[in-house]
């Protein structure tokens, strides 16, 4: 039970490419989250998704583009990155119902140049 | 924007003296959360206190929820140097969806 796991773990982009992080989780939630963090911050939500083939704007949706095709896979794009766009970029999901408490993976380091 | 928002930012203590970190948001929430973050790790959830509850205990941690002033403060006890990390606290007001809104967080440093 490997929890949420995420890929890759660090990235370096120019300006201006393109990159997919896949987010995946093996506990049948429904419900799954991308998150940024910068330095000093806290977690801000970029998108998030209710179930297979539906998504929602988070705080901070600009510049990102999400899917859900499969219930356990969570992808995030960046179509032409900018160097605002440097964060540690987290996953996470959860159950529709119960705790609520939400379970993250490990993180992507993204730098953009 | 963030609705949490915790104080102190950094928080330097002894390993066995207790810790206290405070946490207020500005709306309304049915639930609040606190999570673990260690150094260059994803976060951990620690402890769910729900908006008609007032204190709960899980171990070393204790929570506290004051609706009226919409503050929260997580309470570690006997603090151990395993302890060193960030910790936030979360809310899920009317956004629903489960949608968390984390505040900066406390770091929290145990010396030995």
């Amino acid at each position: 039970n490997a929890g949420v796991t995420q890929t890759p773990k660090f990235r370096v982009l120019k300006t201006g490419q393109s990159m997919t992080l896949l987010c995946a989780q093996d506990m049948n939630h429904e419900y799954m989250y991308w998150y940024r963090q910068d330095p000093g911050m806290g977690l801000r939500l970029i998108h998030y998704s209710v179930g297979e083939g539906t998504t929602a704007k988070g705080e901070v949706p600009d510049g990102y583009n999400v899917s859900r095709l499969k219930k356990q896979n969570f992808l995030l794009g960046l179509e032409s990155a900018a160097p605002s766009q440097t964060s540690v970029y987290f996953c996470a999901s959860s159950t529709r119902t119960g705790t609520y408490e939400q379970y993250f993976g490990p993180g992507t380091r993204l730098t953009v140049t | 924007s963030q609705q949490g928002e915790e104080d102190p930012q950094a928080l330097s203590i002894q390993e066995g003296e207790n810790a206290t970190m405070n946490c207020s948001y500005k709306t309304s929430i049915n639930n609040l959360q606190w999570y673990r973050q260690n150094s260059g790790r994803g976060l951990v959830h620690l402890i769910l206190i729900r908006s008609n509850e007032r204190e709960k205990h899980s171990g070393r941690l204790r929570v506290t929820l004051d609706t009226s002033k919409k503050s929260s403060s997580l309470l570690i006890t006997a603090s151990r140097a395993a302890d060193t990390a960030s910790y936030f606290c979360a809310t899920d007001g009317i956004q629903g969806a489960q949608k968390l809104v984390f505040g900066q967080g406390t770091r929290l440093t145990i010396n030995p």
